[in-house]
């Protein structure tokens, strides 16, 4: 089955740990994406990469850390620079380009900072 | 300034009725996209209507259809003969071109309460 997984649904972290989310989609998308969504908000887009080795910040980028060595896969860290990393991320795929690509969205991955 | 505006907060509508959730929108480009998002309290994002910029119809998906007013700059999402499974949050978006590629900016959303 095609879809994107992210790993681990639950994540708990002290503070001034480092941690990285996994995100691996088999779409064959070029395209893939990182959003940060808070209780009761909408999604902030956080980094976005539309092909392999390239990446452009989002809005919300400060304290967090991409790579995109494979297509299949665009992990996100979360670095302790982040103040407030308690949230809901969720991680997105889609073709490129600017006409009818629905984005395809993961299960997410809730971090709590203890 | 907000580029996706979604005014309410919570609706609710009684089960079997329609209702419409609202989404005005800013951009200075021609050509973009607009879509509907369903997220229920799974956390899970369920991709619901497109509309393309110059789509002349209204964009239909089964009980869905998109109100498109485009010197408005508004893209309502309508539900017809509301379920008790389509209480969640909705998300109105939009793809545009931006630095480096394209992107999809997301409003605040609204929460769908159906009653029974």
């Amino acid at each position: 089955d095609g879809g994107i997984t992210q790993s681990p649904k639950y994540l708990f972290r002290k503070e001034g740990q480092n941690v990285t989310l996994s995100c691996e989609q088999n779409l064959n998308h070029d395209a893939m994406y990182w959003y940060r969504q808070d209780p009761g908000q909408g999604l902030r887009l956080i980094y976005y990469s539309q092909i392999v080795n390239d990446f452009q910040k989002g809005d919300i980028a400060e304290g967090y850390s991409v790579s995109r060595e494979k297509k299949e896969s665009f992990p996100l860290t979360v670095t302790s620079a982040q103040k407030n990393p308690t949230a809901f991320y969720l991680c997105a795929s889609s073709t490129s380009g600017r006409d009818y690509n629905e984005q395809f969205f993961g299960p997410g991955t809730r971090l709590t900072v203890l | 300034a907000q580029k996706i505006t979604q005014t309410q907060p919570g609706m609710f509508v009684q089960e079997k009725e329609a209702v419409t959730l609202d989404c005005t929108y800013d951009t200075s480009d021609q050509s973009y996209g607009l879509f509907w998002y369903k997220q229920p309290s799974s956390g899970e994002m369920i991709f619901l209507i497109y509309q393309g910029s110059y789509d002349e119809q209204n964009a239909t998906e089964g009980r869905y259809s998109l109100n498109f007013q485009k010197a408005r700059k508004s893209a309502n999402l309508v539900i017809s003969a509301s379920q008790l499974g389509d209480s969640a949050m909705y998300f109105c978006a939009m793809r545009e071109a931006y630095t480096g590629g394209f992107k999809t900016i997301f409003g605040a959303g609204t929460r769908l309460f159906v009653k029974a």
